[in-house]
C-alpha cells in the first residue's frame, strides 16, 4: 500500500496563477486533511472533508478550495496564488467515525513557492 | 479556544542525556494528546498518544489535566531522535482535527 500520497513534490507559481495540488489514499480512510506547514507556526489545517461529496474549513481556509468527488481523492486548489501562500502542504488521513480521535496518517508534502 | 503550546523551538542535548520537550494545552472539555514527529526526508508520522499509555522508542508522555500538560520524555537521548516534533490534541467536535503546536527540533550531539 502506497498510504497517502501527494502529487506533485515540488512547484514554482507566479503571482495570480492557479495550480491544484492532488492528495489519494488507498486505506479507504473516511476523513482527509489538508494541512500548511510554516516555520514557527506548527501544521495548521486549511480545509477537511468527513466523506465524500463533503468539505469543511479549517483554521486557515481563506484563498484556497477543496473537492473531495472520490473517497481516495481530496484535491487543494489555489485560484490566485499569492507569496503569502509559499509553503509546505500536507495531506492527511484518518479513518472516521470508526475510530474517533484516532491517529492521522500523512503524506510527503508538496513544497510550494509562489513568487 | 483549543491551543497547544510548545515554548522551545530547539532543544539540543548530548547523548545519553535525558530529554524532555515541553507541551502545554489549553482546552475546555476532555482532550485525546499525540506526539507526531518527524525525521529527515520522512512524513510526518505518529510517535505516541496519550491514551495508549505506551512507551515507544523510549519515550514517554503523560497527560497531567491538572497543569494541561503532555511533556514528552525519555532517560537517555540518542542520535537518531534527532527530528522534528510536534505536540497535538484532538477535541470533540466532529472531524478527528487536529491542533499543532510550533514544534520543537531536538538535536542529539555526539
Amino acid at each position: 500500500n502506497a498510504g497517502v500520497t501527494q502529487t506533485p513534490k515540488f512547484r514554482v507559481l507566479k503571482t495570480g496563477q492557479s495550480m491544484t495540488l492532488l492528495c489519494a489514499q488507498d486505506m479507504n480512510h473516511e476523513y482527509m486533511y489538508w494541512y500548511r506547514q510554516d516555520p514557527g507556526m506548527g501544521l495548521r489545517l486549511i480545509h477537511y472533508s468527513v466523506g465524500e461529496g463533503t468539505t469543511a474549513k479549517g483554521e486557515v481556509p481563506d484563498g484556497y478550495n477543496v473537492s473531495r468527488l472520490k473517497k481516495q481523492n481530496f484535491l487543494l486548489g489555489l485560484e490566485s496564488a499569492a507569496p503569502s501562500q509559499t509553503s509546505v502542504y500536507f495531506c492527511a488521513s484518518s479513518y472516521g467515525r470508526l475510530r474517533l480521535r484516532d491517529e492521522q496518517f500523512f503524506g510527503p508534502g508538496t513544497r510550494l513557492t509562489v513568487l | 479556544a483549543q491551543r497547544v503550546t510548545q515554548p522551545e523551538k530547539l532543544l539540543s542535548v548530548f547523548k545519553g542525556a535525558p530529554v524532555e520537550l515541553k507541551c502545554n494545552y489549553s482546552y475546555s472539555g476532555s482532550p485525546e494528546l499525540f506526539w507526531y514527529v518527524q525525521y529527515s526526508r520522512q512524513r510526518l508520522q505518529l510517535l505516541l498518544r496519550h491514551i495508549s499509555r505506551e512507551s515507544i522508542k523510549g519515550f514517554t508522555a503523560d497527560l497531567n489535566k491538572g497543569e494541561t500538560s503532555f511533556h514528552l520524555k525519555k532517560p537517555f537521548a540518542q542520535e537518531e531522535d534527532s527530528a522534528m516534533y510536534y505536540c497535538a490534541l484532538s477535541g470533540v467536535s466532529g472531524g478527528n482535527k487536529l491542533v499543532f503546536g510550533a514544534g520543537t527540533i531536538l538535536r542529539v550531539k555526539s
